[in-house]
């Protein structure tokens, strides 16, 4: 597509249910970051994928959460037994240069899935 | 580790005068920096970055940042603000081995007033 796109845009939760947030890349982009954004925050970053390969997961506040990218392309955010304090919007976002690439290629982000933990 | 300070959490601006939002880093060796957008609803959309070279680097829509590595700083500016530049911005650095994540800044809300 022409860019990163998310879903669901939308998200409520009751405390103890489980959640998927899907992130679809620019297509061909190697680099796949997720990040949080707590209310009046900067985006807190949380892992990130070369490929199919997660490289950092250094960022996942808990065990509770997961990400996957099984064939490279579309990533799924995953969190367990959802608390209130999960309540944020998840950012997806791609770059067509690897992390660790000469120079710095920005990152084109998605418009977000809001989450809110009841 | 890497930080990012934006000391202002709002900035306001009478449009057509200029507009600048500061932002100081922390990082070892030369940083990697940039500014993001971010509008209302919306995911963030990249400005500037500064890598290497020319202090004064420009961006999109206007926008430029100049970096001061002895005060450590990265301020964004812009001679004559528009109001369809009322936004929240984010500054954020990284260092150039990669192995580490982009880190943002807790952002600034701009608000250009007509």
């Amino acid at each position: 597509g022409a860019g990163v796109s998310q879903s669901p845009r939308y998200k409520v939760a009751k405390r103890g249910q489980d959640v998927a947030l899907r992130c679809d890349p620019i297509s061909g982009h190697v680099s796949l970051f997720w990040y949080q954004q707590a209310l009046g925050q900067g985006p807190e970053f949380l892992t990130y994928f070369q490929n199919e390969a997660q490289l950092d997961k250094s960022g996942l506040p808990s065990d509770r959460f997961f990400a996957e990218r099984p064939e490279g392309s579309v990533s799924t955010l995953k969190i367990q037994r959802t608390q209130q304090e999960d309540s944020a919007v998840y950012l997806c976002a791609s770059s067509s240069r690897h992390r660790t690439s000469g120079g710095a290629g920005e990152l084109f982000f998605g418009e977000g899935s809001r989450l809110t933990v009841l | 580790a890497q930080s990012v300070a934006q000391p202002e959490d709002q900035v306001n601006v009478a449009e057509g005068n200029p507009l600048t939002v500061k932002c100081t880093y922390s990082v070892s060796g030369n940083p990697y920096l940039f500014w993001y957008v971010q509008y209302p609803n919306r995911g963030l959309q990249f400005l500037l970055k500064y890598i290497t070279g020319d202090n004064l680097v420009k961006g999109s829509y206007g926008f430029e940042a100049e970096f001061n590595k002895s005060q450590t700083s990265f301020h964004l500016k812009k001679p004559s603000a528009l109001v369809s530049d009322s936004a929240l911005y984010f500054c954020a650095v990284r260092d150039p081995s990669g192995n580490t994540p982009l880190v943002f800044g807790k952002g600034t809300r701009l608000s250009v007033i007509a």
